[in-house]
């Protein structure tokens, strides 16, 4: 079956540490994206990447960091510059303009940062 | 900038009712998509209708369909016949095709009744 893996589902890490949380996608799509989701809030964008090993800033982008070597890969790195981890993290992929845009969604990262 | 408001944080209806979520939104771009998504509560963000802001129709999708007022910037979900599984919270979320990026609302919980 098609779609999008994020693991682990639950992430627990001491304050001070780097966590790196993994998106892996078989979909074959070119676009990969990055959000945070807080109680009470929408969906807040980290990073993107539109092909392999180019990517861009989103609106909250501080204190996080990405790659994207391959094209089924886009791992997002919690920095401990990231004044507040604890979060709902969510990785989506589309077709990007080839296509309605339509992003899919993974099943999400609940990390936990004490 | 682009900005979506979702002014009801909750909504209730009873089973086999119609309800209707409201979205405004706010954007300087001429071409642009409409979403609305769907997060039960596991937490999976699910697609449940698009639309394309240069298609006049409103779209619809079995029991769910949008009111979509261009002028206005408003961009309405309409349940009909509500069933315990649309128990979700649900976000309107607008992407501009000049820059792939999908900037949500903060999500409305909508509660169903038997």
């Amino acid at each position: 079956d098609g779609g999008i893996t994020q693991s682990p589902k639950y992430l627990f890490r001491k304050e001070g540490q780097n966590v790196t949380l993994s998106c892996e996608q078989n979909l074959n799509h070119d676009a990969m994206y990055w959000y945070r989701q807080d109680p009470g809030q929408g969906l807040r964008l980290i990073y993107y990447s539109q092909i392999v090993n180019d990517f861009q800033k989103g609106d909250i982008a501080e204190g996080y960091s990405v790659s994207r070597e391959k094209k089924e890969s886009f791992p997002l790195t919690v920095t401990s510059a990231q004044k507040n981890p604890t979060a709902f993290y969510l990785c989506a992929s589309s077709m990007g303009s080839s296509s309605s845009y339509e992003q899919y969604f993974g099943p999400g990262t609940r990390l936990t940062v004490t | 900038a682009q900005t979506v408001t979702q002014s009801q944080p909750e909504m209730s209806v009873q089973e086999a009712e119609t309800v209707t979520l409201s979205c405004t939104y706010d954007t300087s771009e001429s071409d642009y998509y409409l979403f609305w998504y769907k997060q039960p509560p596991s937490r999976q963000m699910i697609l449940v209708i698009r639309q394309e802001a240069y298609k006049q129709q409103n779209a619809t999708e079995n029991r769910f369909s949008v009111n979509f007022q261009k002028a206005a910037k408003s961009f309405s979900l309409k349940i009909s016949d509500s069933q315990l599984g649309d128990a979700a919270m649900y976000f309107c979320a607008c992407l501009s095709y000049n820059t792939d990026k999908l900037i949500f609302g903060t999500g409305t919980r909508l509660q169903v009744f038997p």
